[in-house]
């Protein structure tokens, strides 16, 4: 079990460029999750698959923010137009479905300078 | 909706003393809860959860919780605390039939020698 992985560990990019992150899931769960993480806080969801259907999106932050799973394996998160808010780290997690516990990558940090 | 309180945001305690972290969860509907714990620097590593059955869950290192539906509590205990237990502590709730885990803000456990 190689557990959820998540590239690049840490992205440093200038406001108002693209940024995109990748999660590889643990390999038979087909439930994959982003949330996203800022200091002193707990995870706040932003989006759920289910294989490679997109079926929770409202609380991605803003139209700059999309998530694919074109096969339902991997994942990314892209986001434009990068401003310094989204400054954060940004987790991926997947999960069975039973007893909906999920587990967590090591996270992506990005720093908007 | 789902809401979880985690009404310490620190808890300062020496080694070896019991420590014990408070969440309290809101929900109109039966949930599943969870306590995880992040390292700094990383992701979040599920500690215990409760799906059913015995209201006293034990997890690993020590830990364990009870589920208390009067009280809508889901408190995090453990009877002798390491210097290697420093970290942060989330406590997560989602609906037996949803997808989306909800987490407090954390409690920081600091153990002082």
């Amino acid at each position: 079990d190689t557990g959820v992985s998540q590239n690049p560990r840490h992205k440093i990019t200038k406001r108002g460029q693209n940024v995109t992150f990748r999660c590889d899931p643990i390999s038979e769960h087909n439930r994959l999750y982003w949330y996203r993480q800022t200091l002193g806080q707990g995870p706040e969801f932003l989006t759920y698959f289910q294989n490679e259907a997109q079926l929770e999106k409202s609380r991605l932050l803003s139209d700059r923010f999309s998530a694919e799973r074109p096969k339902g394996s991997f994942s990314t998160l892209e986001i434009q137009r990068t401003e310094q808010g989204d400054s954060a780290m940004y987790l991926c997690a997947s999960s069975s479905g039973q007893g909906n516990t999920i587990y967590f990558g090591e996270g992506s940090w990005l720093t908007v300078v | 909706a789902q809401s979880v309180t985690q009404l310490d945001s620190q808890v300062p305690v020496f080694e070896e003393a019991p420590v014990e972290l408070r969440c309290n969860y809101s929900s109109s509907v039966s949930v599943y809860l969870f306590w995880y714990v992040q390292y700094p620097n990383q992701g979040l590593q599920l500690l215990l959860k409760y799906l059913s059955g015995s209201t006293l869950v034990k997890g690993i290192n020590g830990f364990e919780a009870e589920f208390n539906k009067s009280q809508t509590s889901f408190h995090l205990r453990k009877p002798s605390v390491h210097i290697s237990d420093t970290a942060e502590y989330f406590c997560a709730v989602t609906n037996t039939g949803g997808f989306k885990t909800i987490f407090g803000a954390g409690t920081r456990l600091f153990v002082k020698a």
